[in-house]
């Protein structure tokens, strides 16, 4: 089944404890990306990727980093997360870009106190 | 990147059929418009896609006028189920974000 998996699910941390959210796809597409959504602001791209090894930032990059070492995998880390990154977080893999069909994973709910 | 306008939200009653604009003035000449549908608690998952004139699948139909400078997105004969919120989406660049999309509420 075509997908795109997100872990963990579910995530309360404290201030300043690095984490780091898996994303994985299996439908061998080159572009990634990840979304956080708050209330009333609709999902906002943090980062992306257009293939292995190339990656870049989005409309709210600050206090992420992102990977692309494998095609299919795209993790999002958080060095020192503070509790405006509390957030609900969501991947997405597209054949090329963000104007193809983009597949969403399950997403992430993150809490940091 | 071309921005969008929709309104923030709209009500109907089952069996109605419901239209959404959406503004699109500055559309660039390769740009498509594309729909989202979301779910609380779920990734948007796609509905539909076009360039121009109408496109319609077995969900919803998008119509485009000829200056392309907005789109309607219809549904017809909602039902409860259909409740949720309606993103519109301009481009086929690489960076992109989704505004705070219209949302539809279905009544009984």
């Amino acid at each position: 089944e075509a997908q795109v998996t997100q872990n963990p699910r579910y995530l309360i941390t404290v201030t300043g404890k690095k984490l780091t959210v898996t994303c994985s796809q299996n439908m061998n597409h080159e572009y990634m990306s990840w979304y956080r959504q708050d209330p009333g602001l609709g999902l906002r791209q943090i980062y992306y990727s257009m293939n292995v090894e190339v990656t870049d930032k989005g409309d709210v990059p600050e206090g992420y980093k992102v990977s692309r070492k494998e095609k299919r995998n795209f993790p999002l880390i958080l060095e020192s997360p503070s509790p405006n990154q509390t957030s609900l977080y969501f991947c997405a893999s597209s054949l090329r870009g963000a104007g193809y069909e983009q597949y969403f994973g399950p997403g992430t709910r993150l809490t940091v106190t | 990147l071309a921005k969008t306008t929709q309104p923030i939200s709209m009500d109907s009653y089952e069996g109605q059929e419901v239209n959404i604009t959406c503004s699109h003035n500055n559309i660039a000449t390769n740009d498509y418009i594309t729909w989202y549908q979301q779910f609380p608690s779920q990734g948007p998952r796609f509905i539909i896609q076009g360039y121009k004139t109408k496109v319609t699948n077995e969900v919803a139909s998008l119509f485009i006028p000829a200056d392309r400078k907005s789109s309607t997105l219809s549904l017809p004969r909602v039902s409860l189920s259909d409740t949720a919120v309606y993103y519109c989406l301009v481009g086929e660049d690489y960076k992109l974000s989704f505004g705070a999309g219209t949302t539809v509420t279905v009544r009984a």
